[in-house]
């Protein structure tokens, strides 16, 4: 069964840091580009990063640009999201995601992890 | 505000055919990236429903259709069931900011 399990939210303190970790299972992993999706509580969802097969190209939303980074290591299929100098407004449910292509369709989505950015 | 604009609300009646219409601009789905279509169900992750404008995923129900047009995009949804009641994202790729999702519409089934 083709999965992606996120974990690693939790709460933290404005300015602090966090990472996240999404470990894939049921497909060839280094096949695919990956990506980060939030959703703030009652809010859309908003791309966040995204980094292709084999880790040489990254994206950022401009929103994150310089505080977050994106990473994955492939013999461990799994892709991670180191978060820096986190803010009030970060505070969201992280989804990891497949990308079929790039640019292109999420077509695999994990259920998520929460991170709440609150003093 | 996000790059690409959704109707907050659609609602129908059982049976009904309702559409959600996604609007761009010449950065991203007039530049002839392709649209694709989300579901989200409440509580639950996004699940992919249109790809590449108008294709469907295995185990997506032909009631559910995309269109592509100029900076548009439309979903369609016909003989609305009371499980169709959902939030749904049309999402893009820009050529300034990369992946881009709409706003999001609720849809209610009356």
């Amino acid at each position: 069964e083709v999965q992606l399990v996120e974990s690693g939210g939790g709460v933290v303190r404005p300015g602090g840091s966090l990472r996240l970790s999404c470990a894939a299972s049921g497909f060839t992993f280094d096949d695919y580009g990956m990506s980060w999706v939030r959703q703030a509580p009652g809010k859309g969802l908003e791309w966040v990063s995204g980094i292709i097969w084999n880790g040489g190209s990254t994206g950022y939303a401009d929103s994150v640009k310089g505080r977050f980074t994106i990473s994955r290591d492939n013999a461990k299929n799994s892709l991670y999201l180191q978060m820096n100098s986190l803010r009030a407004e970060d505070t969201a449910l992280y989804y990891c995601a497949r990308d079929f292509t790039t640019p292109g369709h999420m077509d695999v989505w994990g259920k998520g992890t929460t991170v709440t950015v609150s003093s | 505000q996000s790059v690409l604009t959704q109707p907050p609300s659609v609602s129908g009646a059982p049976g009904q055919r309702v559409t959600i219409s996604c609007t761009g601009s010449s950065s991203n789905i007039g530049a002839g990236y392709d649209v694709h279509w989300y579901q989200q169900l409440p509580g639950t992750a996004p699940k992919l429903l249109i790809y590449d404008n108008n294709n469907r995923p295995s185990g997506v129900p032909d009631r559910f259709s995309g269109s592509k047009s100029g900076t548009s995009a439309s979903l369609a949804i016909t003989g609305l069931q009371a499980e169709d009641e959902a939030d749904f994202y049309c999402q893009s790729y820009d050529s300034h900011l990369s992946v881009v999702f709409g706003g999001g519409t609720k849809l209610t089934v009356l």
